[in-house]
C-alpha cells in the first residue's frame, strides 16, 4: 500500500488557470506538508498544517492555499498559475508529537504552457 | 531561521569505493537530523537519521555522524554501488520543521 499518495502525477495546463493536487496519507500521522522543488531540485518547505495549526512559508504567493477536509488527506489548490509554478511538488507527512521523520508522495510534475 | 548548507553538489566514486556527503546547519536548537535519498521521479525516501543526543548511528553500508559543537553532520556509504546513484538530501529539524541542504547527486561508476 502506498503510503502516500498524489494525484496527478503529471500536470499539465495554461497560463491563468486555476488547479488541485491532491495528497493522501494512511499513515496515520497528523501534520502533513507541502513541499516545492525546482529544475536545481531545491526543496522548498510550502506549508504545514495539523489539526491544530497552519504555518505558511512566507515566500508563499497567497495564489497557493491548501485545504485538508480531515486528517489524512491535504490538498494543494493554485489559482492564476504563472510560468513560474513549473515544479514538482511533493506532499509529506510525519506525527508532530515528536521529532519524527516525513514520509514523502512520489510528486505532481506541474507544467505551465 | 534554519539555514543548511550540503557539500559537495556534484559526487563521482567508483563501485566499491566510500561517499562522503557534508551538511552544517546554524541553529543549535536543531535536533533531528535526517538523510534522503531521491532516484529519478521518486519523492525522497528517508534512508537513516539521528537525533542530538547521539554521535554516530550506522545501518549496513550507511553511516552517520553529528558533531553538535561544530554544527556538522555527515553521511557516510561505503562499498558503493551502482544502485547508490541518486540526489542525497540533508536535513535539520527543528519543531518539526524540516530545512533541508541543496542536495547532493552521487554517481557511482560500475
Amino acid at each position: 500500500d502506498t503510503a502516500v499518495s498524489q494525484t496527478p502525477k503529471y500536470l499539465v495546463t495554461q497560463m491563468g488557470n486555476d488547479k488541485s493536487i491532491k495528497c493522501e496519507q494512511n499513515l496515520g500521522h497528523d501534520t502533513m506538508y507541502w513541499y516545492k522543488q525546482d529544475s536545481k531540485k531545491f526543496l522548498k518547505i510550502m506549508f504545514s498544517y495539523n489539526n491544530k495549526e497552519l504555518i505558511i512559508n512566507e515566500t508563499v504567493p497567497n495564489r497557493f492555499s491548501p485545504k485538508s477536509p480531515d486528517k489524512a488527506h491535504l490538498n494543494l489548490h493554485i489559482n492564476s498559475l504563472e510560468l513560474g509554478d513549473s515544479a514538482v511538488y511533493f506532499c509529506a507527512s510525519s506525527q508532530a508529537y515528536r521529532e519524527q521523520p516525513q514520509h514523502f508522495g512520489d510528486g505532481t510534475r506541474l507544467s505551465i504552457l | 531561521g534554519e539555514n543548511v548548507e550540503q557539500h559537495p553538489s556534484t559526487l563521482s566514486v567508483q563501485e566499491g569505493d566510500s561517499a562522503v556527503i557534508k551538511c552544517t546547519y546554524s541553529d543549535s536548537a536543531s535536533n533531528y537530523f535526517p538523510w534522503y535519498k531521491q532516484e529519478l521521479g521518486k519523492g525522497p525516501q528517508l534512508i537513516i537519521d539521528i537525533r542530538s543526543n547521539v554521535g554516530e548511528k550506522k545501518d549496513q553500508r550507511i553511516a552517520v555522524t553529528l558533531n553538535k559543537t561544530a554544527k556538522h553532520f555527515s553521511l557516510h556509504i561505503t562499498e558503493t554501488q551502482p544502485e547508490d546513484s541518486a540526489v542525497y538530501f540533508c536535513a535539520a529539524s527543528t519543531r518539526n520543521q524540516f530545512y533541508f541542504g541543496t542536495g547532493t547527486s552521487l554517481t557511482v561508476i560500475p
